[in-house]
């Protein structure tokens, strides 16, 4: 079992459609939880992180962590075709040098 | 553009050989991380440097190799290449250590044959 899990899609979604993207671990050491954007031939750009359970919110996005049930998701509010990536949820422990990735969530948001 | 730059941007090898794929950190980074990125799958954490020093490694067999230099720039290494060594390779840098802000580089897409 990997210890971070994310269906890889892709989804496919129309513009202004709220998007939720999930993942679940198994480690419960994990207490910082990001979520990175990749468009097409760049590098992953983190969009938010958030410390141990919670959610946090900027602007279109919102993440939410469940500790309890080890799973964490981020929400896209009104969806825009520029939001078209792959979606990459990462987490590591606590003064932990390694970050581990989920395999990341194809999104593709028709105008 | 998060000024983290990577050379080359593509190469292709062939088994066996050897390569260095080059890093340059935004100025005062003091913390480097490489990954392995497969198609289709997330980045896979292969080793990180701070300060010039290996801070960790992942699972990854010694063939990988790296260095970090005083200019903020880093090398990662892999001889005896094998044909699933093919993949995209990114370096991340951050200021410190255990830092949640990783800006990391467009990445070396690598072809081994």
């Amino acid at each position: 079992q990997k210890e971070v899990e994310q269906d890889p899609g892709p989804l496919s979604v129309p513009e202004g459609a709220i998007v939720s993207l999930n993942c679940t671990y198994s480690n419960s050491a994990f207490q910082y939880f990001m979520w990175y954007r990749q468009y097409s031939r760049k590098g992953p750009e983190l969009l938010m992180y958030t410390y141990s359970s919670g959610n946090k919110e900027d602007g279109r996005f919102t993440a939410q962590v469940d500790k309890s049930s080890k799973y964490i998701s981020l929400f896209i509010r009104d969806s825009q075709p520029s939001d078209s990536a792959t979606y990459l949820c990462a987490m590591r422990g606590t003064g932990g040098f390694k970050t581990i990735f989920g395999a990341g969530t194809r999104l593709f948001v028709k105008a | 553009e998060t000024g983290v730059t990577q050379s080359p941007t593509h190469l292709i090898k062939t088994r066996g050989q050897q390569v260095t794929l080059r890093c340059s950190s935004q100025s005062g980074h003091n913390t480097v991380s490489w990954y392995q990125q497969a198609l289709g799958q997330g980045p896979q954490f292969i080793f990180q440097y701070y300060r010039e020093e290996e801070n960790g490694r992942g699972n990854f067999p010694p063939r990988f190799s790296g260095l970090q230099f005083p200019n903020y720039s880093s090398e990662l290494n892999v001889n005896a290449l094998e044909l699933d060594d093919s993949a995209l390779y990114l370096c991340a840098s951050s200021l410190e250590l255990y830092q949640e802000t990783q800006y990391f580089g467009p990445g070396t897409r690598l072809l081994v044959l």
